[in-house]
């Protein structure tokens, strides 16, 4: 089945710079690629998405690319603010098959 | 246009009792899901539902574990003989009638259970 690995678990970064967080993926037919936030005691927000017949998807500060070659994709955070930290979970699908979601990664966005 | 419900939001249960948690999905969407989460893990996948109907549930527990999604009302995940481990974060998420486990998925606040 799919295995989904999140790296790094921890990032600590200054208020304005930018994140990046990483997630490799085993299951070459997965097509569905979602971000999620979760802040502490709340249950996960959506993000972005990304399908796989995109390479790349921008909302605002928030970035998400996609390499189906090495099977790997990525969330950029660009002007980092405080109300950033939370814990950041990717996910993939093939559309027959459940999420799997990676371990996560906390962000802490020091002022 | 209220999102997805869960309740209670924290249970707490003694070994050997059982534990009742519930969803009720966004409206207009028909597709439920339920995710255990124990701390510092992601989500793990354990059942999908349409109304009156169980999708796939390959990640539930074979014994103690149940849900069910009926016409009327919300969905139900129920575990029997509540032991020690069963102690984790239980989300429910929704989507809309799409195309099936590829849609996007909305998450609820979360049922944190204990048992003692």
């Amino acid at each position: 089945g799919e295995n989904v690995e999140q790296h790094p678990s921890t990032l600590s970064v200054q208020e304005g710079d930018s994140a990046v967080i990483k997630c490799t993926y085993s299951d070459s037919a997965s097509n569905y690629f979602p971000w999620y936030k979760q802040e502490l005691g709340k249950g996960p927000q959506l993000i972005i998405d990304i399908r796989s017949n995109v390479g790349e998807k921008k909302d605002q500060r928030i970035a998400v690319t996609l390499n189906k070659t090495a099977k790997h994709f990525s969330l950029h955070i660009t002007e980092t603010q405080p109300e950033d930290s939370a814990v950041y979970f990717c996910a993939a699908s093939s559309g027959n098959t459940p999420l799997v979601f990676g371990k996560g990664t906390r962000l802490s966005v020091i002022a | 246009n209220a999102g997805v419900m869960q309740n209670p939001r924290h249970l707490v249960r003694r070994r050997g009792q059982e534990a009742r948690l519930r969803c009720s999905p966004m409206k207009g969407h028909s597709h439920v899901y339920w995710y255990r989460q124990l701390p510092e893990e992601g989500l793990k996948f354990m059942v999908y539902l349409q109304k009156e109907n169980i999708i796939d549930e390959s990640g539930m527990p074979k014994e103690r574990f149940s849900a069910e999604f009926p016409k009327e009302g919300p969905s139900i995940l129920r575990i029997q003989q509540v032991v020690r481990g069963d102690s984790a974060a239980y989300f429910c998420a929704s989507s809309p009638r799409t195309s099936g486990l590829a849609d996007t998925q909305y998450f609820g606040p979360g049922t944190r259970l204990t048992v003692l």
